[in-house]
C-alpha cells in the first residue's frame, strides 16, 4: 500500500496569507489527524477527521481548520498567517475498525510551511 | 486532565550503554501507552504499545499503573538508537484522541 503522503512539501508565505495543506491517507483509512510539530513545543494536536466528521479538536485558535472529504482526503487551512506557525504540518491516518478503537497511526512526511 | 510528560529533552548516553527515556502519565482511567520514534529525515512511526508486550529493535517499556509510568528502555544502547522519541497516551473517554509527551532526543555517542 501506498504510505500517507502530503502536499506540498514546502511552503513559504508572508504574514497575513492564508495556506491550504492537503494530505492523502493510506487506502481504507478514515481516520486523519494533523499535528503542528516545532522544536520548542514538539509534537502538538491540531484536529482529527473521522468519516467526514471532526472527532477531535486540539488548543488552536480558529485560524486553523480543516476538512475531509468522501475519499478520507483531508484539507488544512491557516488563514492569517502568523510567523508563529512556522512548523513542520505532520498528517496521520489510521484505521478505525468497526466498534472503535485504537491502532497504530501513519504518518506522512509532512509539510515545513515558513512565514516570514 | 490528561497529560502525558516525557521530563528529558535531550538524552545522551554512550553506545553500549543502557538506555532508559522517562514518561510520565496523567489519567484517571486505564490508559492505553504507545511509545513512536522518529530517526532523522524518516518518519514519524509506532515503536510499541504496552498492549503488545513486546520488544522492539531490543526496546521494552512497562507500563507501571502505581508510578504511572511507561518508561522506554533498552539494555545496549546502539548509535542506530539515535531519534526523537514521544510517549502518547490515548484517552478512552475523549473519542481515543492520542495525548503525546514534548519528546526526548537521544543521541548515542560512539
Amino acid at each position: 500500500k501506498a504510505g500517507v503522503t502530503q502536499t506540498p512539501r514546502y511552503l513559504i508565505k508572508t504574514r497575513g496569507q492564508q495556506v491550504t495543506l492537503s494530505c492523502s491517507p493510506i487506502s481504507g483509512h478514515r481516520s486523519v489527524s494533523w499535528y503542528q510539530q516545532t522544536p520548542g513545543q514538539g509534537l502538538q494536536f491540531l484536529f482529527e477527521y473521522f468519516s467526514e466528521t471532526q472527532r477531535n479538536k486540539g488548543n488552536f485558535p480558529g485560524r486553523f481548520s480543516g476538512r475531509q472529504f468522501s475519499n478520507s482526503r483531508s484539507e488544512m487551512n491557516v488563514s492569517t498567517l502568523e510567523l508563529g506557525d512556522s512548523a513542520l504540518y505532520l498528517c496521520a491516518s489510521s484505521f478505525i475498525p468497526t466498534g472503535g478503537g485504537y491502532n497504530e497511526q501513519f504518518f506522512g512526511p509532512g509539510t515545513r510551511l515558513t512565514v516570514l | 486532565a490528561q497529560r502525558v510528560t516525557q521530563p528529558e529533552k535531550l538524552l545522551s548516553v554512550f553506545k553500549g550503554a543502557p538506555v532508559e527515556l522517562k514518561c510520565n502519565y496523567s489519567y484517571s482511567g486505564s490508559p492505553e501507552l504507545f511509545w513512536y520514534v522518529q530517526y532523522s529525515r524518516q518518519r514519524l512511526q509506532l515503536l510499541l504499545r504496552h498492549i503488545s508486550r513486546e520488544s522492539i529493535k531490543g526496546f521494552t517499556a512497562d507500563l507501571n499503573k502505581g508510578e504511572t509510568s511507561f518508561h522506554l528502555k533498552k539494555p545496549f544502547a546502539q548509535e542506530e538508537d539515535s531519534a526523537m522519541y514521544y510517549c502518547a497516551l490515548r484517552a478512552l473517554d475523549s473519542n481515543y484522541q492520542l495525548i503525546w509527551g514534548a519528546g526526548t532526543k537521544l543521541i548515542i555517542k560512539p
